[in-house]
């Protein structure tokens, strides 16, 4: 069955230090993995996607995600967090195909 | 540069009402996508359509309707609101490929009481 898991459905940090949002997927096919932020009262913006190429993917905000097929993971990563990237964060799976699967989201509450 | 624009943003329903969510989006996305967000619970689709004309539905289409007359346009209409149907509503829209990512709209708050 495809699905995506976000283990973490709540994480704190403090300002400035560094950020792993966990994603795991099962998926069939080749995936195409997407990071979607939300914030308070906001539909999903697009962070960063992954479908070929290099493993490592940068995307807005300094956030970046790895690819790792043998784990079937896309974690995100952000070295040093910003009070204004407290939000839901959602994970998201597709091929080719005509739909997504989402995460159902990790909140980040940040810390001054 | 609208992208996705959804109306109402708020909306409050009696038990038994009907009412129409609208969706529209000015990228010529062929494909768009209707969700519901329940807390804890990610975004379920509801309805999706790959172009005017074609609509399918997705994971929990029960007491949902669409059609999609122009590529503009996807409207979801409630018949018969139900104290189930309170949520936020998400609109989304995208190009063809797979690899494309999908564009949001702003959402729909809905409260059935």
């Amino acid at each position: 069955a495809q699905s995506v898991t976000q283990p973490d459905i709540h994480i704190t940090v403090s300002e400035g230090a560094s950020l792993e949002l966990r994603c795991n997927y099962s998926y069939g096919a080749t995936p195409y993995l997407f990071w979607y932020v939300q914030s308070p009262g906001q539909g999903l913006q697009l962070l960063l996607k992954y479908f070929s190429g290099d493993t490592l993917v940068q995307g807005i905000k300094g956030f970046e995600a790895e690819f790792k097929r043998s784990q079937s993971s896309f974690n995100l990563r952000k070295p040093s967090v910003h009070w204004s990237d407290a939000a839901e964060y959602f994970c998201a799976v597709g091929g080719n195909t005509d739909k997504l699967i989402f995460g159902t989201g990790t909140r980040l509450q940040v810390f001054p | 540069n609208a992208g996705v624009t959804q109306t109402p943003k708020f909306r409050i329903l009696k038990i038994g009402q009907s009412m129409t969510l609208q969706c529209a989006q000015d990228m010529n996305h062929n494909y768009m996508y209707w969700y519901r967000q329940d807390p804890g619970m990610g975004l379920k689709l509801i309805y999706y359509s790959v172009g005017a004309g074609i609509t399918d539905k997705g994971e929990v289409p029960n007491g949902y309707n669409v059609s999609r007359s122009t590529t503009e346009d996807f409207p979801l209409r409630l018949e018969l609101a139900a104290p189930s149907q309170t949520s936020v509503y998400f609109c989304a829209s995208r190009p063809r490929g797979g690899n494309q990512p999908q564009h949001f709209g702003d959402g729909t708050r809905l409260s059935i009481l």
